[in-house]
């Protein structure tokens, strides 16, 4: 069974700095999918970022992008220029190539951005 | 176009009441998820289907009970509520398998307590 491990059960930054999310996982599979979702306090499940284990470049959308190490089975998310509305869970996901049954998450980031 | 819609959205039951949770989505997805989100634990799978009239569980699916008739319509049952089942259920819908080219579509979630 494939697990995502978030270190950080709380991180806390000052507006407009860079903060970044650990995420590790594990899986014997070669082909797999990364994503990143956010949860703000409405409880909103939102997509930010996703990666596809094939892909050597690492996904960028705007202020978010990922530092995937395939080899170290790391995916980072970096938030750069944080915002007081980034504040939120933040969620690492994966689901391997080989099936269909969901996606396994993280137990999550929670955020803080002061101002 | 309403995306995917979870009723109820807040529930209070006793031990040993039965409920069944619905979620419906409009985007004609094939498949659809039951999480189950708990404080420090992130979203856990229940149960998912990848089509009309298949189930299957997930990681953890002990005192759950699921169907899917129709194509639109993901049930989740509680035969015989536990105080351990209070949580925030998710349901998810995605057209696409891996959720990579077709992102996952939460619903808002509902949040069940058992007394």
């Amino acid at each position: 069974a494939q697990t995502v491990t978030q270190s950080q059960p709380e991180m806390s930054v000052q507006e407009a700095e860079t903060v970044t999310l650990s995420c590790t996982y594990d899986t014997s599979e070669n082909n797999y999918y990364l994503f990143w979702y956010k949860q703000p306090p409405s409880r909103q499940m939102i997509l930010v970022i996703r990666q596809e284990a094939y892909k050597q470049q690492n996904a960028t959308e705007n202020r978010f992008s990922v530092n995937f190490q395939k080899a170290a089975k790391s995916f980072s998310l970096k938030i750069s220029d944080s915002q007081l509305g980034d504040t939120a869970m933040y969620f690492c996901a994966f689901i391997s190539g080989g099936g269909a049954d969901g996606l396994t998450f993280g137990k999550g980031t929670h955020l803080i951005i002061q101002p | 176009n309403a995306g995917v819609t979870q009723t109820p959205k807040f529930r209070v039951l006793k031990t040993g009441q039965s409920m069944t949770l619905l979620c419906a989505q409009d985007m004609n997805h094939e498949y659809m998820y039951w999480y189950r989100q708990d404080p420090g634990m992130g979203l856990r799978l229940i149960h998912y289907s990848v089509g009309e009239g298949t189930t299957a569980k997930g990681e953890v699916p002990d005192g759950y009970n699921v169907s899917r008739l129709k194509k639109q319509n993901f049930l989740l049952g509680l035969e015989s509520a536990a105080p351990s089942q209070t949580s925030v259920y998710f349901c998810a819908s995605s057209e696409d398998w891996s959720s990579y080219n077709s992102p996952l579509h939460f619903g808002n979630g509902t949040r069940l307590t058992v007394t």
